[in-house]
């Protein structure tokens, strides 16, 4: 069945360091692919988003490429912040109009 | 613009107690509404979604209900908690023929 593959964390990384979050995913079809991030205590704030193969997302430095042949949109960042630190989750939408989330990457940035 | 709106923020409810949390959207008409719980540690679980007045899909089964009076109102409901029901609440709105997602702000229910 559709299911979204992520990295399991919790990741930890100095302030500066060069961030990834490997994401794959299952489905049929073309899905259009995302990445949301929730910060302590609120709700999901989609950071980035592709609607089609090798289609790059891109928001606050953070960059996502959707690659068909691997079924994989890792989330990258050069230079990470202290105020990046939340939980990134990856996700994919299909045509029945419904978000399949991976189980979410706790990232925590020291200065 | 549009917004949602997600209240209350956090709820402390006794075991057997009903429930009812309220979403509602503004600045948008006939959204795809969700209802997603986040269990501690884990993912985003969809429990309900709906794509207009009164038409409820039910994705897992469980003792929570769903209902939609108004096109832009969702409502969660249930008639007796459970401790299981803990847990973080989020609703969510697409554009009719959009998957993309925006949240509200979640509500922290805690069942005691």
């Amino acid at each position: 069945g559709d299911s979204v593959t992520q990295m399991e964390g919790p990741v930890t990384l100095s302030e500066e360091a060069f961030l990834t979050i490997n994401c794959t995913y299952t489905a049929t079809g073309y899905p259009s692919l995302f990445w949301y991030v929730q910060y302590p205590g609120e709700g999901l704030q989609l950071l980035l988003k592709a609607t089609k193969a090798d289609d790059k997302g891109s928001n606050k430095g953070f960059e996502a490429t959707y690659r068909k042949e691997t079924t994989s949109f890792h989330l990258e960042k050069g230079s990470v912040q202290v105020s990046d630190s939340a939980v990134y989750f990856c996700a994919f939408g299909g045509s029945n109009y419904k978000l399949t989330f991976g189980k979410g990457t706790l990232l925590t940035v020291n200065p | 613009s549009q917004t949602i709106h997600q209240w209350p923020a956090t709820l402390v409810q006794p075991v057997g107690s009903p429930l009812s949390l309220e979403c509602t959207v503004e600045g948008t008409s006939n959204p795809n509404l969700y209802w997603y719980r986040q269990a501690a540690g884990r993912g985003l679980q969809l429990l309900f979604y709906s794509v207009g007045i009164g038409q409820i899909s039910s994705e897992v089964p469980q003792n929570l209900s769903a209902s939609r009076p108004q096109d832009r109102q969702f409502i969660l409901s249930s008639k007796k908690l459970l401790l299981s029901d803990s847990g973080f609440y989020l609703c969510a709105w697409s554009g009719r023929r959009e998957t993309e997602a925006f949240f509200g702000q979640g509500t922290r229910l805690t069942v005691v």
